[in-house]
């Protein structure tokens, strides 16, 4: 299994460009979640989605973000238009079906930068 | 509401000598505990995880982790720390109902010293 696997690992913006972030899960699994790590507020819960469908997007920061999930094996967050304080670490994780007890798997995540 | 307390941002050990990272939980019952681990540059890879039975569970690398229900703790050790095992280390809280989250707490980097 090649695991949790994000593009692109690097990302460098302008202010205002749209950014799309990728993510393939795990196969079989049927939660995926997308997380957000910055130094000051550390790991953020951003969205997550079951069976494709989203779930709980609470931790959204606001309407430039957004996220899909248009099939089991693939899920997109967009910054539109993106600022500098967008800059972070986003990590996509996905887990299989049933309790917690399973944790989550997470991709290497993709680092960016807005300038 | 559930959280995760890790007081000590940095940790400084000597390479060989034993280590223990602190964390302390909030929850209304027993909740899944977890432990992982992050490499510069990397995501964050399970090292153990704690649902039930023995309260003494082991890991990947040689770690192992205690959950004590009396002071809502769940440490993390290691005997013998090696130069690999610098990193950056977060305990999680997981519910044991549908909501499916994982609470992280703020991480607690550690530096081996040669």
């Amino acid at each position: 299994d090649a695991g949790v696997i994000q593009s692109p690992r690097h990302e460098v913006t302008e202010m205002g460009q749209e950014v799309t972030l990728r993510c393939k899960p795990i196969s079989g699994h049927d939660y995926l979640f997308w997380y957000r790590q910055t130094m000051m507020r550390g790991l953020e819960l951003l969205i997550y989605f079951n069976n494709n469908v989203p779930i709980d997007d609470s931790g959204m920061p606001e309407d430039r973000f957004s996220a899909k999930m248009p099939n089991a094996s693939f899920s997109t967050l967009k910054i539109q238009p993106s600022e500098p304080r967008d800059s972070a670490v986003y990590f996509c994780a996905s887990r299989p079906q049933g309790v917690n007890y399973y944790g989550y798997t997470f991709g290497s995540g993709t680092r960016l930068t807005v300038v | 509401a559930q959280s995760v307390t890790q007081p000590d941002i940095h940790i400084t050990v000597s390479e060989g000598a034993s280590l223990e990272l602190r964390c302390n939980y909030s929850y209304g019952a027993t909740p899944y505990l977890f432990w992982y681990v992050q490499s510069p540059g990397q995501g964050l890879q399970l090292l153990l995880k704690y649902f039930s039975g023995d309260t003494l569970v082991q890991g990947i690398k040689g770690f192992e982790a205690e959950f004590k229900r009396s002071q809502s703790s769940f440490n993390l050790r290691k005997p013998s720390v090696h130069w690999s095992d610098a990193a950056e280390y977060f305990c999680a809280v997981g519910a044991r109902d549908s909501s499916y989250k994982l609470i992280f707490g703020s991480g607690t980097r550690l530096l081996v010293r040669p």
